[in-house]
């Protein structure tokens, strides 16, 4: 299983700034990807983060509002841009490997909490 | 785009009930997976379900993945208070690692 460290854990922030959001892979991974989890709802896929490309985003989600970073197979970082309010959430960093019968499995960190005041 | 609808959205039960979810897709997945989110944590990765009628047990847990793979279903059987939680079914299309999310559906267990 691959150990997934997020940071930070949770953060207030003002609107109109920016926050970036690191996690650290204590094992190379393939696949890496980051989720958003509104209070009280489900995990919606922002991104897939490409080592060495530019990041996958899914419709609704733009580079510029989410830019992400993958400089290598371990470590990958989420930005919330010009924040409002309605970012307020939960962001959370997965990775794909394959578990010990050769089937994917999905690992998730541990979340960032964020309030946008 | 693909939708993973999930039912019930809540659930109530005496400790000591079954419990049951589904998961219903609009596509045909080439797998499903199912997570378990306690209060305030994050998803905790239960099981892959890949076969068409494929069928697995963790304990009180059993999965199952439809025969045309387009739903799924969680049974807990005899719950506990440490079964309290939400529960995700997350199907994927590819084997690609990137799923759709169900809306969850959150358990409760009066001791």
């Amino acid at each position: 299983s691959a150990v997934i460290s997020q940071k930070p854990s949770r953060d207030i922030c003002q609107r109109g700034t920016s926050l970036t959001i690191q996690c650290q892979v204590d094992s190379q991974v393939t696949m890496m990807f980051w989720y958003r989890q509104q209070p009280g709802q489900s995990l919606t896929l922002i991104a897939t983060a490409n080592q060495g490309s530019e990041a996958t985003y899914e419709s609704g989600f733009v580079i510029d509002k989410f830019p992400i970073s993958r400089p290598n197979l371990t470590f990958s970082t989420l930005t919330v841009s010009n924040m409002s309010p309605e970012d307020s959430s939960i962001y959370l960093c997965s990775v794909a490997g394959t578990g010990g019968k050769g089937n994917t499995e999905a690992f998730f960190g541990q979340g960032t909490r964020l309030t946008v005041v | 785009g693909q939708q993973v609808m999930q039912i019930p959205q809540y659930q109530h039960v005496q400790e000591g009930e079954d419990f049951t979810t589904y998961c219903n897709s609009s596509t045909t997945l080439s797998n499903i997976q199912w997570y378990k989110q306690r209060p305030g944590g994050h998803p905790v990765f239960l099981i892959q379900l890949v076969k068409s009628g494929e069928v697995k047990k963790q304990k009180r847990l059993t999965f199952q993945f439809g025969e045309a793979k387009k739903n799924s279903s969680l049974h807990i059987t005899a719950t506990q208070t440490t079964d309290v939680g939400t529960y995700f079914c997350a199907g994927s299309i590819t084997n690609a690692g990137k799923s759709t999310f169900g809306d969850g559906t959150t358990l409760t267990v009066k001791p």
